[in-house]
């Protein structure tokens, strides 16, 4: 069971390149999420998508866009990379509790850096 | 809209100092509350989960959290540190109005140091 998978792991870009971050999860979760991380500032929510076919902004969605592709799979894209942009990104699936609330699972990370 | 505040950024204790990291959130109605960890070179995990019921919950690794809404707070313990416990440390809570769609929103973390 491999749970949240990433990729790639790490990746350097140089300004204005476009990527794309893949993200699969294997638990048959509706929910996923992108998240990054940046010191000092904690986990900040890009975008999520609450089931299949759905997508909604987070808090900092500006410079991505997402893909909710089928169940199993959500990718980032930075269409035009920017130096703020470098930071640790994490994707994310949740189940749902009895009560409603979301229990995240999140995968090993990728790093990303914008020269 | 939902905020959560750590004001702890960095803590360090030597073992078996007792711990406690702050954890208040904004939003005043049902709320469900989380801790994940993030362990050195690993991905988060969850710690502990508050739904409903006792307000204090336990956790992995001898953890434990205690909601107090009048104080909108839920902050993390540990009678004990380790070692191991050495990590960073996020408090977490969906925003308000979003039920199994939860837009979920992390403080900014408290990086615990643990001198052996």
């Amino acid at each position: 069971n491999a749970g949240v998978t990433q990729t790639p792991k790490f990746q350097v870009l140089k300004t204005g390149q476009s990527m794309t971050l893949q993200c699969a999860q294997d638990m048959n979760h509706n929910s996923m999420y992108w998240y990054r991380q940046d010191p000092g500032m904690g986990l900040r929510l890009i975008y999520y998508s609450a089931s299949e076919g759905t997508t909604d902004k987070g808090e900092v969605p500006n410079g991505y866009n997402v893909s909710r592709l089928n169940k199993r799979e959500f990718s980032l894209r930075l269409e035009s990379a920017a130096p703020s942009q470098t930071s640790v990104y994490f994707c994310a699936s949740s189940s749902v509790h009895g009560s409603g609330a979301n229990v995240l699972t999140f995968g090993a990370g990728s790093r990303l850096t914008v020269l | 809209a939902q905020s959560v505040s750590q004001h702890n950024h960095h803590v360090i204790l030597s073992e078996a100092a007792s711990l406690e990291l702050g954890c208040n959130y904004s939003y005043g109605g049902t709320v469900n509350l989380f801790w994940y960890v993030q362990y050195p070179g690993q991905h988060l995990q969850l710690l502990l989960k508050y739904f409903s019921g006792d307000p204090l919950v336990k956790g992995i690794k001898g953890f434990e959290a205690e909601f107090i809404k009048s104080k909108f707070s839920f902050n993390l313990r540990k009678p004990s540190v380790q070692w191991s416990d050495t990590a960073e440390y996020f408090c977490a809570v969906p925003s308000p109005g979003y039920s199994s769609a939860s837009k979920i929103i992390f403080g900014s973390g408290t990086r615990l140091s643990i001198r052996p």
